[in-house]
């Protein structure tokens, strides 16, 4: 597609519930990451992925959090047992290679109540 | 550990009024500064990529300055629609780093 594209952009679900947030990148870009934005800070970087494998995930808060891109291309970001300090925007982003700029989605925002 | 501040925190200038944000820096290494423009509810939209001290780039009213330790966004005769949060990143040498973000500077230009 054109852009980044992450759906839903709104997810208001209760603690303890089980929720999926997908990103699609933009084509033929293999990196893809995923950050997580709290209200009045900035972007913070949760998972790596170039290609199909998981490249880094050293972002990753602890092990309810897990994301897959199982054919290199669309990825879903899956969190377990939500808590309220889950609360966020979930931001993905794409690029063509290594280095460079990164190309943002609109962002999930995830409310737990 | 790479690490990004910016200051202010927040900034209100007057429509034509004229100032620059800074972004001070520490890498292993710098790859690459880059500058994002946040507007609310949106994701960042990309400004500026700057790879090495004395660079410059220029959009429109922006225009992005690096040295060894900081870059500046400069702002001339601002506009209300300039109203953002600025955002600052930085990537590292050291494998696939990611882009490490500042907190940001969230800009009100009033008319």
């Amino acid at each position: 597609g054109a852009g980044v594209s992450q759906t839903p952009s709104n997810k208001v679900t209760e603690k303890g519930k089980y929720v999926e947030l997908r990103c699609d990148p933009i084509s033929g870009h293999t990196a893809l990451y995923w950050y997580r934005q709290s209200l009045g800070q900035g972007p913070e970087f949760l998972i790596y992925f170039q290609g199909t494998g998981a490249a880094d995930d050293s972002g990753l808060p602890n092990d309810r959090f897990f994301a897959v891109r199982p054919e290199g291309s669309v990825s879903t970001l899956k969190i377990q047992r939500t808590e309220r300090g889950d609360s966020a925007v979930y931001l993905c982003a794409s690029r063509s290679g290594v280095a460079g700029e990164l190309f943002f989605g609109e962002g999930s925002r995830l409310t737990v109540l | 550990e790479d690490q990004v501040t910016q200051s202010p925190e927040a900034l209100r200038l007057q429509e034509g009024e004229s100032s620059s944000l800074n972004c001070s820096y520490t890498v292993s290494g710098l790859r690459g500064l880059f500058w994002y423009r946040q507007d609310p509810g949106k994701g960042p939209e990309f400004l500026f990529t700057l790879y090495s001290a004395g660079e410059e780039k220029e959009k429109e009213r922006l225009k992005a300055t690096l040295t060894k330790k900081e870059s500046f966004l400069h702002i001339t005769a601002p506009k209300p629609e300039d109203s953002a949060t600025y955002l600052c990143a930085v990537q590292g040498f050291s494998g696939n780093t990611p882009l490490v973000f500042g907190k940001g500077t969230r800009l009100s230009v009033i008319a």
